[in-house]
């Protein structure tokens, strides 16, 4: 599996676009690259998907760059509701396990 | 659909005590995943099911923990006897395959006190 590296927290403002950097250096070709949200008390839930290049949703959008070592999830004008834990996941999609790390605890402050 | 539904919430139990969490994935997922969350350990993936047949349980900690999947509507994960420090949130987690890693849903947890 490869390993992936994002920082353990940050802190933002309301109305602020937060982007938050996953390194995954030893990427393999057929791994994605996935992102979930963790509310306090609740279970980790799916907010986006990536191969390359830039992926948008309703909630996020996904930044890939060519070489794939690293992707940043971006949060358009985030609101105290997203304070939350971000995890950053990647394999491919033929068994491999979710292995969660640490996660990036973001913080939205008034 | 209701999603993944685990029960108890919370549950509070003296040393010793057997234990037994629930927990009913989403109908038509085939995959079923237990995971506990501890401050220190962060999310740790204990067992999965695929099928109803336990694929890989290398991360259950200790032979006090065991799980079962007796059919495709009901999972259960029982620890005997409980010490403290088995005190965490148990996750259930299901999929419609293991590799399907945009579709992992998540129950609430139950935050489990032993004490």
């Amino acid at each position: 599996l490869a390993k992936t590296t994002q920082p353990i927290s940050m802190d933002s403002y309301e109305g602020q676009e937060v982007n938050i950097t996953c390194s995954h250096n030893n990427i393999a070709t057929n791994d994605y690259i996935t992102w979930y949200q963790q509310f306090p008390s609740q279970g980790p839930r799916f907010i986006i998907q990536g191969y390359k290049t830039k992926v948008t949703n309703e909630v996020a959008s996904l930044f890939i760059p060519a070489d794939r070592k690293s992707s940043t999830l971006s949060l358009p004008r985030v609101s105290l509701s997203d304070t939350a834990v971000y995890y950053c996941l990647v394999g491919d999609n033929y068994g491999q396990n979710f292995v969660f790390g640490p996660g990036t605890r973001l913080s939205v402050l008034p | 659909d209701a999603g993944v539904i685990q029960s108890p919430r919370h549950e509070v139990t003296e040393m010793g005590q057997e234990v037994t969490l629930r927990c009913k994935p989403i109908s038509g997922h085939n995959s079923l995943f237990w995971y506990r969350q501890t401050m220190m350990r962060g999310l740790e993936l204990l067992i999965y099911f695929n099928n109803n047949v336990p694929i890989d349980d290398s991360g259950m900690p200790e032979d006090r923990f065991s799980a079962k999947m007796p059919n495709a509507s009901f999972s259960t994960l029982k620890i005997q006897p409980s010490e403290p420090r088995d005190s965490a949130v148990y996750f259930c987690a299901s999929s419609r395959d293991r590799g399907d890693l945009n579709g992992y849903t998540f129950g609430s947890g139950t935050r489990l006190t032993v004490v």
